[in-house]
């Protein structure tokens, strides 16, 4: 299995640029997690669904955050419009079931430089 | 907002020193207590799930053991090694959903 894939790996960008990250979860797992890392806040969970249905968004920081999941294959994380203090780590990881019980599996996460 | 708090939050050893490091968490609403490890440049990879009061696991030199009811949890390292310089964190799961709270973290150096 090849893991949790996210792309890109590292996004430079502009104020005010549009950013979409993405993930595509381990095949079969139907809960898929955003996390955001900073060296202020440590590993902060952003959103989660569950069978592609967002369950809780109440980390995500403002409404200049969405995050989507069509299908049980792919999901997104787009910041619009961007700012520098969005500057961080994002990963996305998946959990095969539902609940606190079950271990996650991160990928490798997305660098994003927000100039 | 939960607390869930590591210490120390780093710590250097010896090659083939011992070492352990806590973990304190809400001791109310418990369902799991998670430890990963997470290497520089890398994602975090789960060590152990733990969910019963008085559990103990193991992994090879490493081990964690867990009190529900003082609100701790303690990862255990015999005879480090420089392959085992990583930050640990846990995370503690508090209700039946997904959401896991993650602490800060304990960053582990080990000299050769």
């Amino acid at each position: 299995d090849a893991g949790v894939i996210q792309s890109p790996r590292h996004e430079v960008t502009e104020m005010g640029q549009e950013v979409t990250l993405r993930c595509k979860p381990i095949s079969g797992h139907n809960s898929l997690f955003w996390y955001r890392q900073t060296m202020m806040r440590g590993l902060e969970l952003l959103i989660y669904f569950n069978n592609n249905v967002p369950i809780d968004d109440s980390g995500m920081p403002e409404d200049r955050f969405s995050a989507k999941m069509p299908n049980a294959s792919f999901s997104t994380l787009k910041i619009q419009p961007s700012e520098p203090r969005d500057s961080a780590v994002y990963f996305c990881a998946s959990s095969p079931l539902a609940g606190p019980y079950n271990e996650q599996f991160f990928g490798p996460g997305t660098r994003l430089t927000v100039l | 907002i939960l607390n869930v708090e590591q210490s120390p939050q780093s710590l250097h050893v010896q090659e083939g020193d011992s070492t352990n490091f806590t973990c304190s968490f809400p001791s109310s609403n418990f369902y799991a207590l998670h430890w990963y490890r997470w290497e520089t440049a890398k994602s975090p990879e789960a060590l152990f799930v733990m969910t019963l009061n008085g559990d103990e696991k193991k992994k090879g030199r490493i081990s964690a053991t867990l009190n529900t009811k003082e609100g701790y949890s303690y990862l255990y390292i015999k005879g480090s090694q420089p392959e085992d310089s990583a930050t640990y964190l846990c995370a503690f799961g508090g209700d039946a959903g997904n959401m896991l709270t993650f602490g800060g973290g304990t960053r582990l150096m080990v000299k050769p």
